[in-house]
């Protein structure tokens, strides 16, 4: 069975700073997504970034990008030029692309601060 | 616009009083499921429906059942809520063969006391 895991609970950071949120992962297949979503107070869930585990390069979008480390099963976040509004709970999820059930399989989560 | 509903956005209820919390997609997705947030553990999935009367157990089952009598609407049922699944709940759906792109709905909240 798969699992995620995000060893940091909470992180806080100043306004502008940059900040690395970390999640490893295991599975047995070769062929997945990795995700990161943000949750904020209203508790909606937004898709940050998605990497394809066949492309070799790392997924960006615009401030956010992720460090895929395949071998390492790793799949961490860096926040570049982080705003008051990234504060937020952050979750890494994986999903089989051979899974009938379209399953997502989260980690805990990590609980993101931006200070001013 | 296209969007993932759920009702009731907020519920508090008592033990063993039966609850139905709606979802419905105007995207004509033939994939919807439930999943459960609870701190420290993230999401999991209760319940899953790859089309109109076709359902099956996710990780987390017990307690709950679905239907999916029309594409556009997966209701999820406690037929006798307890304590334990007092939690935030989420409906997502997703179009066959995209299995990367997953819409969720803005989360319902039960309490069970």
């Amino acid at each position: 069975a798969q699992t995620v895991t995000q060893s940091q609970p909470e992180m806080s950071v100043q306004e502008a700073e940059t900040v690395t949120l970390s999640c490893t992962y295991d599975t047995s297949e070769s062929n997945y997504y990795l995700f990161w979503y943000k949750q904020p107070p209203s508790r909606q869930m937004i898709l940050v970034i998605r990497q394809e585990a066949y492309k070799q390069q790392n997924a960006t979008e615009n401030r956010f990008s992720v460090n895929f480390q395949k071998a390492a099963k790793s799949f961490s976040l860096k926040i570049s030029d982080s705003q008051l509004g990234d504060t937020a709970m952050y979750f890494c999820a994986f999903m089989s692309m051979w899974d009938s059930n379209y399953q997502l399989i989260w980690g805990a989560g990590t609980k993101l601060i931006i200070k001013p | 616009e296209a969007q993932v509903t759920q009702n009731p956005r907020y519920l508090i209820t008592v033990t063993g009083k039966k609850l139905t919390v709606t979802c419905s997609q105007n995207m004509n997705h033939e994939y919807m499921s439930w999943y459960r947030q609870d701190p420290g553990l993230g999401l999991r999935q209760i319940y899953y429906s790859m089309n109109v009367e076709v359902t099956d157990k996710g990780d987390v089952p017990e307690g709950y059942k679905v239907s999916r009598k029309e594409k556009r609407n997966f209701p999820l049922i406690l037929e006798s809520p307890s304590p334990n699944q007092t939690s935030l709940y989420f409906c997502a759906s997703t179009p066959a063969g995209r299995s990367h792109e997953q819409y969720f709905g803005p989360g319902t909240r039960l309490t069970v006391t």
